[in-house]
């Protein structure tokens, strides 16, 4: 099983802040996946394969990455993207998910 | 528009079963592989199995191989999870969710989820 390791595990950022999650592989992956969930609400898909952004998704979010290490990146934080980002790898059975970065506003 | 609705959540004793359910409309549910991922209470995500469009495959984390029984009933557009020998560490909100594509694990789409309390 692939184990992912998400860093920080909280962090708070201040309105128009550049914002930078990190996911780390214990194997290799071709792409890395990730969720926004809200508090109280289901996950919402947000970037797919690695880069991909997800339809209605703001276009300050993006990805990148590969291998074992990936990120999500935020280019200036909005009040509305307090939330958890979860990463989640899908090379093989069982898809894993990383533990969560809880993104505060400062 | 893609709906995901779950349903049969409550609260149950160890040892006894449930049977989750979730109506799909918006697409072609038959096309898709269908899953379901488990959130405890205050924790992250967990997957816990994934079924092929003709129900002909299935896949399941290892602890929940052999008491959950994921399946789908095409003609009525709905997936199910069967949750017997229910533990307390199956407590969670549970999701229904869509693979996007055959054999592509990740998920598109989710249901607002329904809760599983497993407790004396």
């Amino acid at each position: 099983e692939i184990v992912l390791t998400q860093s920080p595990t909280t962090m708070a950022a201040s309105p128009g802040e550049k914002v930078t999650l990190t996911c780390r592989a214990s194997s290799s992956v071709s792409y890395m996946y990730w969720y926004q969930q809200k508090s109280g609400t289901s996950p919402k898909l947000w970037i797919h394969d690695t880069s991909k952004v997800a339809s209605g998704v703001p276009n300050r979010f993006s990805g990148s990455g590969s291998g074992t290490s990936y990120s999500l990146t935020i280019s200036s934080m909005e009040t509305e993207d307090t939330a958890t980002y979860y990463c989640q790898q899908g090379r093989s059975y069982p898809p894993t998910f990383g533990g969560g970065t809880k993104l505060e506003l400062k | 528009e893609v709906h995901l609705v779950e349903s049969g959540g409550g609260l149950v004793q160890p040892g006894r079963s449930l049977k989750l359910s979730c109506a799909a409309s918006g697409f072609t549910f038959s096309n898709y592989d269908m899953a379901w991922v488990r959130q405890a209470p205050t924790k992250g995500l967990e997957w816990v199995a994934s079924i092929s469009p003709s129900g002909g495959s299935t896949y399941y984390r290892d602890s929940v191989k052999g008491r959950f029984t994921v399946s789908r009933d095409n003609a009525k557009s709905t997936l199910y999870l069967q949750v017997d020998s229910l533990r307390s560490e199956d407590t969670a909100t549970y999701y229904c969710a869509r693979h996007p594509e055959f054999g592509i694990l990740y998920f598109d789409y989710w249901g607002q989820g329904v809760m599983v309390t497993v407790s004396s």
